[in-house]
């Protein structure tokens, strides 16, 4: 079965600083991984995603992630915080089309002027 | 990217009371996700709905307390069957865009008194 584990509900972080966000994931088989965001009372909005080629992989908004297969690990990373970051983060893993896609609990970015 | 609009976006209802979401996509496609998001969590898969088919209910969740109806490739309702304080929730409509990505609508947020 699969399982996605987000480090921390809550990380705040300075305007400019750098983000990590943690997400480490469990998977029987090549996981296809994704990096959600969700703004207040909006629906959610993929940032990016892993499907097996690059493993370094770059979204929108500047942010990027990095698949570690060795640490079951896609941490998504940003050098410089901005205010207009301040969201609800979400990791999710999925075995491929057709099937679902498991969501982590989350992790609130929270950015200090 | 696909667009879906999901009505009602809010709604307050009353305890025992019943209320259909409806999620209209602008392309044809196979598979429609509704997802649960209570507040503070994160989501939570009730159903594939599958046109012509009976929908797939994830463990917890009977349709019952969950009818999905699927009429066409465009179309699902889901409908929150004799409400309880605890149905209060943000009700998201999704369709698969790649191998287990999701795209969502804008979310239906209820709140049973």
């Amino acid at each position: 079965a699969q399982s996605v584990t987000q480090l921390g509900s809550h990380v705040s972080v300075s305007e400019g600083a750098l983000v990590l966000l943690r997400c480490n994931y469990s998977s029987s088989v090549p996981p296809y991984l994704f990096w959600y965001v969700q703004y207040p009372n909006q629906g959610l909005q993929l940032l990016l995603k892993y499907t097996s080629a690059a493993t370094l992989v770059k979204g929108i908004n500047g942010f990027e992630a990095e698949f570690k297969k060795s640490e079951t690990s896609f941490h998504l990373t940003k050098p410089s915080a901005h205010m207009s970051d301040a969201a609800e983060y979400f990791c999710a893993v999925s075995e491929g089309g057709g099937f679902k896609t498991i969501f982590g609990a989350g992790t609130r970015l929270f950015v200090k002027a | 990217s696909a667009v879906i609009s999901q009505k009602p976006s809010r709604d307050i209802c009353q305890r025992g009371t019943s209320l259909t979401i409806q999620c209209q996509v602008d392309s044809q496609v196979t598979m429609m996700f509704w997802y649960r998001q209570q507040p503070g969590q994160s989501l939570t898969l009730i159903a594939t709905a599958n046109q012509g088919s009976e929908a797939t209910y994830e463990s917890g969740f009977v349709i019952d307390k969950f009818p999905i109806s699927r009429p066409n490739l465009t179309f699902s309702t889901l409908t929150v069957s004799n409400m309880s304080p605890e149905d209060s929730s943000i009700y998201l409509c999704s369709v698969e865009t790649g191998p287990g990505e999701l795209f969502f609508g804008e979310g239906s947020r209820l709140t049973v008194l």
